[in-house]
């Protein structure tokens, strides 16, 4: 499975845009990038994926580099319920392919 | 979006005593089901695939006798943590994937919330 690299950990305050760095160098051409968060004793919940194209949501834009090896997940206004621990993760679109998570980085907001 | 379910929560049981979770998808059939399990201040890693119809496929490390999977129906699979120590104590997350024909979000795996297991 191609790896990716994130930060361990960043802080943001309320309000203020954030930026989720993710590095994946051996990403395939296949590899769709996805991005899911934790939180506090929850499962993992779906934030954004994307392939090529930049992507847009109701919880986030995903900016993903020309060559495609790293992108950024881009929360426009970090708020308290934003708190959590963001995972990076690539996957191919092959039917019964698990997600392999990494550590993740853990986003703490301040009020 | 997709809803997966997960009972229950929470459990407390003695050593020796065998669990069941159950995971449901709730608003789509899912061939395939992953059994993750988590323990604190650690990622999720993947235990088992789950096949509806056929035996599920573990990871290397996991014994297959200790953790049952049956994936009996396309909405429901279960893990059974058989005689269970102190260190089975996790937190136990499933992952359901949608069909081939869920447009954009074909193949994709919609998380259940948990259950935190507590062997005492």
């Amino acid at each position: 499975d191609a790896k990716t690299t994130q930060p361990n950990s960043m802080e943001s305050n309320e309000e203020e845009p954030v930026h989720l760095p993710c590095n994946h160098s051996t990403i395939s051409g296949t590899d769709y990038i996805h991005w899911y968060r934790q939180l506090p004793s929850q499962g993992p919940e779906y934030v954004i994926h994307g392939l090529t194209s930049n992507v847009n949501n109701r919880m986030a834009s995903l900016a993903i580099a020309e060559d495609r090896k790293s992108s950024t997940l881009i929360l426009h206004r970090a708020t308290l319920r934003d708190a959590a621990v963001y995972y990076c993760i690539l996957r191919g679109y092959t039917n019964g392919q698990n997600f392999v998570f990494g550590p993740g980085t853990r986003l703490s907001v301040l009020p | 979006g997709a809803v997966v379910s997960q009972h229950p929560s929470w459990v407390i049981c003695k050593s020796g005593t065998s669990v069941k979770i159950e995971c449901r998808s709730l608003d789509f059939q899912a061939t395939t089901m992953f059994w993750y399990r988590q323990f604190p201040k650690q990622s999720l890693m993947l235990m088992a695939t789950s096949n509806e119809g056929s035996k599920a496929t573990y990871e290397q490390g996991v014994e297959k006798d200790k953790f049952l999977i049956n994936h009996a129906s396309l909405t429901l699979s279960t893990l059974t943590v058989t005689s269970a120590h102190p260190e089975d104590s996790s937190f136990y997350i499933c992952s359901a994937q949608t069909p081939a024909d869920r447009g954009r979000r074909r193949n994709e795996q919609f998380f259940g919330p948990g259950t935190r297991l507590t062997v005492l």
